[in-house]
């Protein structure tokens, strides 16, 4: 069973810049592996920001970006805003039409 | 602007089975470059792929609940449906439907992008 692994939790502080990341519990994630980034406020569904590794959703600010750091995807954002306090998850395509979520990150800004 | 609304009983029997469908309006379900999704969230927890469909009808579901689930499209009705059977307290959850873009611009993208606001079932006698 594959598993996607993501910081639980993280903090930064309002204006700073925080890098989450997304790996496997065997093996590098790559290119290949079609990384997203969703952001989830509680109560709300999941907005898409970073698609194909470091591709911007239509209308996400470009202090959102998305690369491969190591043997892991990540999500940068620079100049931390109050309202980027959500969580975050993002998504690994395994192929045959499947795709694998990983746990989330509650980001906290203070 | 295509729109996902997701449907059905809020409260779903144990061992029963769960039925819920998304209605995408706006737009064609028809597309060959997209695939049509579902995924759910338990009350506090993360997010988990249950399964999509194509068009015509070909469908992808997630090993663990492949054994329980069937995902269906009626194109002429422009929905697409879940069901889940022998449901336990275990499939309480929110339930999302999402757009999966495939294909675009010369390259494959695989990636959710547009959800519905979601629906809750709750398996409870």
């Amino acid at each position: 069973q594959t598993v996607v692994t993501q910081e639980p939790s993280f903090s930064v502080s309002p204006g700073g810049t925080v890098t989450l990341t997304c790996g496997l519990s065997s093996g590098s994630v790559s290119s290949s592996y079609y990384p997203s980034w969703y952001q989830q406020a509680p109560g709300q569904p999941p907005r898409t920001l970073i698609y194909s590794t470091n591709a911007r959703s239509s209308g996400v600010p470009d202090r959102f970006s998305g690369s491969i750091l190591g043997n892991k995807a990540a999500l940068t954002i620079t100049g931390a805003q109050a309202d980027d306090e959500s969580n975050y998850y993002c998504v690994l395509y395994m192929g045959s039409g499947t795709w694998v979520f990983g746990g989330g990150t509650r980001l906290t800004v203070l | 602007q295509l729109q996902l609304q997701e449907s059905g009983p809020g409260l779903v029997k144990p061992s029963e089975t769960l039925s819920l469908t998304c209605t995408v309006s706006g737009g064609s379900i028809s597309s060959s470059i997209y695939y049509w999704g579902w995924i759910r969230q338990p009350p506090g927890e993360g997010l988990e792929y249950i399964g999509n469909i194509y068009y015509n009808g070909g469908t992808y579901y997630n090993p663990s609940l492949k054994s329980r689930v069937t995902i269906f499209v009626d194109t002429s009705k422009n929905q697409f449906s879940v069901k889940l059977g022998s449901v336990t307290a275990a499939d309480t959850a929110v339930y999302y439907c999402a757009r999966i873009y495939y294909y675009g611009s010369g390259s494959y993208l695989w990636y959710f992008d547009l959800w519905g606001r979601g629906t809750l079932v709750t398996v409870s006698s």
